[in-house]
């Protein structure tokens, strides 16, 4: 079976632009939630979707933004970007939504602001 | 609220050695745990969980990890290190108050030596 997949791997964009990350889960998960990751600030949760509702939030600005369509792939969203967004930006996706179900992440994509 | 506190960023060990990585656990409630390992340029693999069947856990690649609630701990161990193990390692609490939000602790670099 297929793992996470996301794309693009890399991107580079400028402060200012806005930027769409995309994320496949294993085939039969519903549940799709995305982390960022920084040297700084370490693994931090965004936010989570289940069945195209978004269940959860993180503590990140309103810049941050997401969705999941029907066949559970979901996509994220930056705007107006700021150079503090550079991050690894990785996906997980689990079988449903319940704090018994593993996660399983993606290689995630690495975005640098400039 | 849950937290995790991963004791030392940089652990160097021998080829041969016993491995071991210390996570401590903050919850008001019974926790679900968890050990993911990082490898470079690659997103997260999950080594095992807890989930309160077994206060001892066997994972992947010969890892495991023992429950102590008296000590609120959550170490993981390997009794012979090998060169493949060397990675970044993160131990995970589910955050009650957001679904299934994962809490990582901020990562132990594991490195083995020849």
């Amino acid at each position: 079976k297929a793992g996470v997949t996301q794309t693009p791997r890399y991107l580079i964009k400028t402060r200012g632009q806005q930027v769409t990350l995309s994320c496949s889960p294993i085939s039969g998960h519903r549940s799709v939630s995305w982390y960022q990751q920084t040297p700084g600030q370490g693994l931090q949760f965004l936010f989570e979707y289940f069945s195209e509702t978004q269940r959860n939030k993180g503590n990140f600005p309103g810049r941050f933004s997401g969705r999941q369509f029907s066949n559970s792939r979901s996509e994220m969203n930056v705007s107006t970007l700021e150079l503090g967004d550079s991050a690894l930006y990785l996906c997980a996706s689990s079988l449903a939504q319940g704090q018994g179900y593993e996660q399983y992440f993606g290689p995630g994509t690495r975005l640098t602001v400039t | 609220a849950q937290s995790v506190t991963q004791l030392g960023s940089h652990v160097s060990v021998s080829e041969g050695a016993l491995v071991l990585l210390r996570c401590n656990y903050s919850s008001s409630v019974p926790p679900y745990l968890f050990w993911y390992v990082q490898y470079p340029n690659q997103g997260l693999q999950l080594l095992l969980k807890y989930t309160s069947a077994a206060t001892l856990v066997k994972g992947i690649n010969g890892f495991e990890a023992e429950f102590k609630k008296s000590e609120t701990s959550f170490h993981l161990t390997k009794p012979s290190a090998h060169m493949s193990d060397a990675a970044e390692y993160f131990c995970a609490v589910i955050d009650n108050q957001a679904g299934t939000a994962l809490i990582f602790g901020k990562g132990t670099t594991l490195s083995v030596s020849s």
